[in-house]
């Protein structure tokens, strides 16, 4: 099956400082890849939409000047906290989707924690 | 706004024990995904169902998708520790649409 690559795993950065999470396709295009936000044994709560070539949408209540979304190929979406305080702290998952029912491939997360 | 009621949100049962899991939603749904995910992991698909009244089964697993296509059902038969983790229905459309998943804990 498809295989999406996240990357970092886990990165523990000081507060005001800007991480980058990268999310790749590893062996397919993937137009539109899906960013989430996750707590602790709760659901995907879905931040944006990272679309190639074009502004990422994102979802109400989500701050764009905050996690700033860049979808520059068709194999790399890259999501960025800027000035991460520690309620950024979370886990987020990328995910491509080609819709119509297909099947979602999910990178392995990232575990952002800002001290 | 489509939304995707999960139940029970957590469930700790003992081994060899059966459950089942229900996802309902006001919407229909084209299809509709059942995910299960591990702690520090992404999730991953185990079933799409597409037929209203269609019934999968993976091993232990069976699923049921509603005949309105609009709810379905994952019972687990003999649960085992193995099974433990967040199982998440989603209704598939453009993009998914999640429910707010099932926490499961087996013990031995």
């Amino acid at each position: 099956g498809a295989v999406v690559s996240q990357h970092p795993s886990w990165v523990i950065c000081k507060s005001g400082t800007s991480v980058k999470i990268e999310c790749r396709s590893l062996d397919f295009q993937a137009t539109t890849m899906f960013w989430y936000r996750q707590f602790p044994k709760q659901s995907l709560m879905l931040m944006a939409t990272s679309n190639e070539g074009s502004k990422a949408t994102y979802e109400q209540g989500v701050e764009k000047d905050k996690f700033l979304i860049n979808h520059a190929s068709l194999t790399l979406s890259t999501l960025t906290v800027t000035s991460a305080h520690p309620e950024d702290s979370s886990f987020y998952i990328c995910s491509a989707y080609l819709g119509s029912g297909t099947e979602a491939f999910f990178g392995q997360g990232t575990r952002l924690t800002v001290v | 706004t489509q939304l995707l009621e999960q139940s029970p949100q957590f469930l700790s049962i003992q081994e060899g024990e059966n459950l089942t899991v229900y996802c309902n939603s006001s919407s229909v749904f084209s299809s509709l995904q059942w995910y299960r995910q591990e702690p520090g992991e992404g999730p991953v698909l185990l079933v799409t169902v597409v037929t209203g009244g269609e019934v999968k089964k993976l091993k232990r697993l069976t699923f049921q998708f509603g005949d309105a296509r609009k709810d379905s059902s994952l019972h687990i038969t003999a649960a085992q520790p193995g099974d433990t983790g967040l199982y998440l229905c989603a209704g598939a459309g453009s993009r998914l649409t999640f429910g707010e998943g099932t926490q499961l804990t087996v013990n031995p």
